[in-house]
């Protein structure tokens, strides 16, 4: 079993619609977790950071991580064809910025 | 702010040749992270660096990979001899602190496919 599991898609939505992409993982130790976004040829970029079990909001992404099912999601409300692109979640278990371990991404269209 | 700059953008070379890919991290950024991302694999670290110091190299696929920091401002990832596998997108990246949860601010990116 891999540490971190994400279903890689696509997904196609139309644009408006409310997106919900997902991490399964493995190691109860993971205590950071994050969300890339990484756009068609291009470097991934932080688009949400979380620590430990809880919601964060930044606008029209909520990041939710829930520890006692090993489970994360990122959720994009009101999406725009702008949203395109692969989402990667990462986590961290701590200690150093070496432990990062990546999902392999969910790659979302949104269709206007 | 540049950004992290990688060079070359893209590589195409063939078996067996020397490949190095290079590396300018943010300027005052202490930590420096080679990935590799394949459909396959996903991404994948291989090695990063705190200050100029080499910490963990277990990514590192073979002994056909190797990886230096000079300087804060510069960094390379050599492979000799290539191989077909090889071919991926090889990122590079760095981050102001050395914390778990810190920032990686990553570059755009060197395609390189071996033939």
């Amino acid at each position: 079993q891999k540490e971190v599991e994400q279903d890689p898609g696509p997904l196609s939505v139309p644009e408006g619609a409310i997106v919900s992409l997902n991490c399964t993982y493995s190691n109860s130790a993971f205590q950071y977790f994050m969300w890339y976004r990484q756009y068609s040829r291009k470097g991934p970029e932080l688009l949400m950071y979380t620590y430990s079990s809880g919601n964060k909001e930044d606008g029209r992404f909520t990041a939710q991580v829930d520890k006692s099912s090993k489970y994360i999601s990122l959720f994009i409300r009101d999406s725009q064809p702008s949203d395109s692109a692969t989402y990667l979640c990462a986590m961290n278990y701590g200690g150093s910025q070496g432990n990062l371990i990546f999902g392999k991404g969910t790659k979302l269209s949104v269709k206007p | 702010d540049a950004g992290v700059i990688q060079s070359p953008r893209h590589e195409v070379t063939e078996m067996g040749q020397e490949v190095t890919l290079r590396c300018k991290p943010i300027s005052g950024h202490n930590s420096l992270f080679w990935y590799r991302q394949t459909m396959m694999r996903g991404l994948e670290l291989l090695i990063y660096f705190n200050n100029n110091v080499p910490i963990d190299d277990s990514g590192m696929p073979e002994d056909r990979f190797s990886a230096k920091m000079p300087n804060a401002s510069f960094s390379t990832l050599k492979i000799q001899p290539s191989e077909p596998r090889d071919s991926a997108v090889y990122f590079c990246a760095s981050s102001p602190l050395t914390g778990a949860g810190d920032t990686q601010y990553f570059g755009p990116g060197t395609r390189l496919t071996v033939l």
